[in-house]
């Protein structure tokens, strides 16, 4: 029973492409994110909602959309793939409050070529 | 300055050897803070909520000060398993927003 998952877990494509990166809980939260954690291991937000609501966007290419069609997915899609966009894309969730835990998905390994 | 600050290490301990790990953090408002634990090529998990007074979780001690924006974590008795990369974590006030620290890797021998 995966609480967090998102698809695919490898994506290798090439330089200018689009690709979409699906994620889907099963927990009952009201709150999903996407985050990036570069080559140098850094993690970092990029976006986060509410019910279905955007309420974190920050400084991420125009090229990075994400899509939440209801509470339990977050999508990202990526226009114009570069090579800088290589990285692990990891997919959150959580319940509305200060304390509550963060569940990860096991991420997706991204590489532009 | 970063938000959240960590010594990357490697820390290189024996088995059964006490560890320390710290970290501090920028923002004064923040209101919750924890340490998660992120084994290689796998996503980051919860190890433990740090509250003011300090907490406990076996062989593991959180600790807060809040008056320096500093957070600790203790490990006692070092396991082979504790090998991983230890990662503080801040959450600002109002938004739903993590904030992670590069992370603290520990590798612990035989």
């Amino acid at each position: 029973d995966t609480a967090v998952s998102q698809t695919p877990k490898y994506l290798v494509t090439q330089m200018g492409n689009d690709k979409s990166i699906k994620c889907e809980q099963n927990l009952g939260h009201d709150t999903m994110y996407w985050y990036k954690q570069d080559s140098k291991k850094f993690l970092k937000i990029m976006f986060s909602y509410n019910n279905k609501e955007l309420i974190i966007n920050e400084t991420v290419p125009n090229r990075f959309s994400p899509k939440s069609p209801d509470k339990a997915h977050l999508n990202l899609h990526i226009n114009s793939l570069e090579l800088g966009d290589s990285a692990v894309y990891f997919c959150a969730s959580s319940r509305t409050g200060a304390g509550n835990t963060i569940y990860f998905g096991e991420g997706s390994w991204l590489t532009v070529v | 300055r970063k938000e959240v600050e960590q010594d990357p290490g490697p820390f290189n301990v024996p088995e059964g050897a006490t560890v320390a790990f710290n970290c501090t953090y920028s923002n004064s408002a923040s209101q919750s803070f924890f340490w998660y634990r992120q084994d290689c090529r796998k996503e980051p998990k919860l190890l433990m909520s740090v509250y003011s007074s300090g907490n406990e979780d076996g062989r593991f001690t959180a600790q807060l000060n809040r008056a320096s924006q500093y957070i600790s974590l203790l490990i006692r008795d070092s396991k082979l398993s504790d090998s991983a990369t230890y990662l503080c974590v801040v959450k600002d006030t109002g938004f739903q927003k993590l904030v992670f620290g590069t992370g603290t890797r520990l590798l612990v021998s035989p």
